[in-house]
């Protein structure tokens, strides 16, 4: 199995901040990462597939980059609804989920 | 619009069994996968599998193997997952997923997630 180690696992940050989550795979993906924001009691929302492709309606200040087995999500400039947990998903090979950075509020 | 609706919150026992559904509307079901993720309470997603709609075809996670079996109905077009032997870390709220045809990948369309508590 493909394990996908995330940092850090918590993040403080303020409103205004740039903002960056790296995922590191245990073997080469390619480009075949996504990024979910997830917050409590709701469903996981899709934020970027193919490493930088954003979904549609996402705003532009997240971004997502890398390639084989190290990759980033940046948020510009943090807005007062990104204070979410994020997470990476493999689908190189059937799929794994990293571990989670939750971003809270300094 | 693309809707996933699940099936409603379930209490078991340990050794006993649960089958989630998740009715899908609003896209051709047999042109899509579905997948199913869970988030146990104050952990991580853990991806559990994915079934081909179009073909029946499964990916289940190692971890779960042997436990779980994921079918669709084309008819009614929905999706089902049942796990078996339910152990009390089998305790969370499980998720279905449009996910793609051939084999699993990125989702975009979400259920509205359904609790499993798994208690003596």
């Amino acid at each position: 199995d493909i394990q996908m180690t995330q940092s850090p696992s918590t993040l403080s940050a303020s409103v205004g901040d740039r903002v960056t989550i790296t995922c590191r795979a245990s073997q080469s993906i390619s480009t075949w990462l996504a990024w979910y924001q997830k917050k409590p009691g709701k469903a996981p929302k899709l934020l970027i597939y193919k490493v930088s492709n954003l979904e549609s309606g996402v705003p532009s200040r997240f971004s997502g980059s890398g390639s084989g087995t190290e990759f980033t999500l940046t948020i510009s400039s943090l807005q007062p609804d990104d204070f979410a947990t994020y997470f990476c998903q493999q689908y190189n090979s059937y799929s794994t989920f990293g571990g989670g950075t939750k971003v809270e509020i300094k | 619009q693309v809707q996933l609706v699940q099936s409603g919150a379930e209490v078991k026992k340990p050794g006993a069994s649960v089958k989630v559904s998740c009715k899908a509307s609003g896209y051709t079901f047999s042109s899509y996968g579905v997948s199913w993720v869970r988030q146990a309470p104050g952990q991580g997603l853990e991806w559990m599998g994915w079934i081909s709609a179009h073909n029946g075809n499964t990916n289940y996670a190692q971890s779960l193997q042997g436990r779980v079996t994921m079918t669709t109905d084309t008819s009614t077009t929905t999706a089902y997952m049942e796990l078996r032997n339910l152990r009390s870390d089998d305790t969370a709220v499980y998720y279905c997923a449009v996910d793609c045809r051939d084999s699993p990948c990125y989702t975009g369309y979400w259920g509205q997630g359904t609790l499993v508590t798994v208690s003596p």
